[in-house]
């Protein structure tokens, strides 16, 4: 059965810590994306990766970074957490050349 | 950006009933998705209606596309109190992206 686990549902942190969220799949999968949701916008990629070390901005890269140095593996960064940060983070992947992408639970993260 | 939008936001109907869900997008696409994600969760992959086909069923969900309109509706019908989630559509953007639309709340009374 398909896959993605994210390492945390409920993540509390500080403005201006960084932060890890980590993202794995069982899947093989070469595509892996990261997004934000929140209330009344849907969801919106901030980065995702068609391959290992390969990465490309989606709409709202700023203020986030990546990591992706083995294929099952994407993690997401906030080098300096702020509040308008607060959100749902899920993590997807997908097969290279379909669309279907399959989701993580979700963390949700709280910046104070 | 935003390219799918539904409507309506936010439905409420009894057990048993029909739902019927809109999406209308700006872009020409090569095919038009729709996920359910259930509350606090992540989302599920549904049904998928490619550009050239006009209508597709899965179960009891029933999808349409009209490119010229650029509009997608979902339907389910009977549906079950298990139903109750957020479903959104989502468009194939290239490179293998997808654009989510806001979603729509539908609540089925039991």
């Amino acid at each position: 059965d398909v896959k993605v686990t994210q390492s945390s549902r409920y993540l509390v942190k500080r403005t201006g810590e960084k932060v890890f969220l980590e993202c794995v799949q069982d899947m093989d999968h070469e595509n892996m994306f990261w997004y934000r949701q929140d209330p009344g916008l849907g969801l919106r990629l901030i980065y995702f990766s068609y391959d290992v070390k390969m990465k490309e901005k989606g709409d709202i890269p700023e203020g986030y970074s990546v990591s992706r140095e083995k294929k099952e593996r994407f993690s997401l960064i906030l080098e300096s957490a702020s509040t308008n940060q607060t959100s749902m983070y899920l993590c997807a992947s997908g097969l290279a050349g379909y669309n279907e992408q399959f989701f993580g639970p979700g963390t949700r993260l709280t910046v104070l | 950006s935003q390219q799918g939008e539904e409507d309506p936001q936010a439905l409420s109907i009894q057990e048993g009933e029909n739902a019927t869900m809109n999406c209308s997008y700006k872009t020409s696409i090569n095919n038009l998705q729709w996920y359910r994600q259930n509350s606090g969760r992540g989302l599920v992959h549904l049904i998928l209606i490619r550009s050239n086909e006009r209508e597709k069923h899965s179960g009891r969900l029933r999808v349409t596309l009209d490119t010229s309109k650029k509009s997608s509706s979902l339907l389910i019908t009977a549906s079950r109190a298990a139903d109750t989630a957020s479903y959104f559509c989502a468009t194939d953007a290239g490179g293998n992206k997808l654009v989510f639309g806001a979603g729509t709340i539908l609540r089925v009374k039991s």
